[in-house]
């Protein structure tokens, strides 16, 4: 069995400060993991995945995850915060054994402030 | 541009009033997945098609039913909609890729519905 944890539902940051968004995951075999970024009243946005290759992943709009085996982790980060970043970000898990689920994480909404 | 499409993007029903909501694909992808995400929580997958086969998720009300006629479009009926279901449905699809090679999943702006 697979699943995520993030960790904080609801996080703060100042405009231009760094963004640090916490996921740890379980999973008895090597992890495909993901992270989609959901506006209000909108479908979920892929921002980047890990697909066993590099263990730092570059996505759009400035984010970036670095998957730790050692940590079991997949923490997404961005260096500056900015306004448009304001959404709900979810973590997620699948396997390598292809068409496999995705198991999501509970979420975390991201506040900018001015 | 390639893209999932869902319609209508809001829907009201009423109380056990059976309603459809539409999802299509341009992409050409071999899978198509339902999800409801209710209110500040993640997506919980009803069930997909890989091509014709349907997969039902164990906890799926059978309340909801799905067809997929041709590749390009997927429905959710509701039967009888209660209050409980008013939710985001999501639609998804990816190409349904084989052990050893990572299957993304793109997402269309989903349908919000209310049940009055």
């Amino acid at each position: 069995a697979q699943s995520v944890t993030q960790l904080g539902s609801h996080v703060s940051v100042s405009e231009g400060a760094l963004v640090l968004l916490r996921c740890n995951y379980s999973s008895s075999v090597p992890p495909y993991l993901f992270w989609y970024v959901q506006y209000p009243n909108q479908g979920l946005q892929l921002l980047l995945k890990y697909t066993s290759a590099a263990t730092l992943v570059k996505g759009i709009n400035g984010f970036e995850a670095e998957f730790k085996k050692s940590e079991t982790s997949f923490h997404l980060t961005k260096p500056s915060a900015h306004m448009s970043d304001a959404a709900e970000y979810f973590c997620a898990v699948s396997s390598n054994f292809g068409n496999e689920k995705l198991t999501f994480g509970t979420g975390t909404r991201l506040t900018i402030i001015p | 541009d390639a893209m999932v499409i869902q319609n209508p993007r809001y829907q009201v029903t009423q109380f056990g009033k059976p309603v459809t909501l539409s999802c299509s694909q341009t992409l050409n992808h071999n899978v198509m997945y339902w999800y409801q995400q209710k209110s500040s929580q993640a997506p919980k997958l009803l069930f997909h098609y890989y091509d014709k086969d349907f997969n039902n998720e164990a906890d799926t009300p059978d309340n909801f039913q799905s067809r997929r006629p041709n590749t390009s479009f997927c429905f959710l009926d509701i039967r009888s909609p209660g209050l409980g279901d008013a939710a985001m449905y999501l639609c998804a699809t990816s190409r349904g890729l084989t052990s050893g090679r990572s299957d993304t999943q793109y997402f269309g702006p989903g349908t919000r519905l209310t049940v009055l």
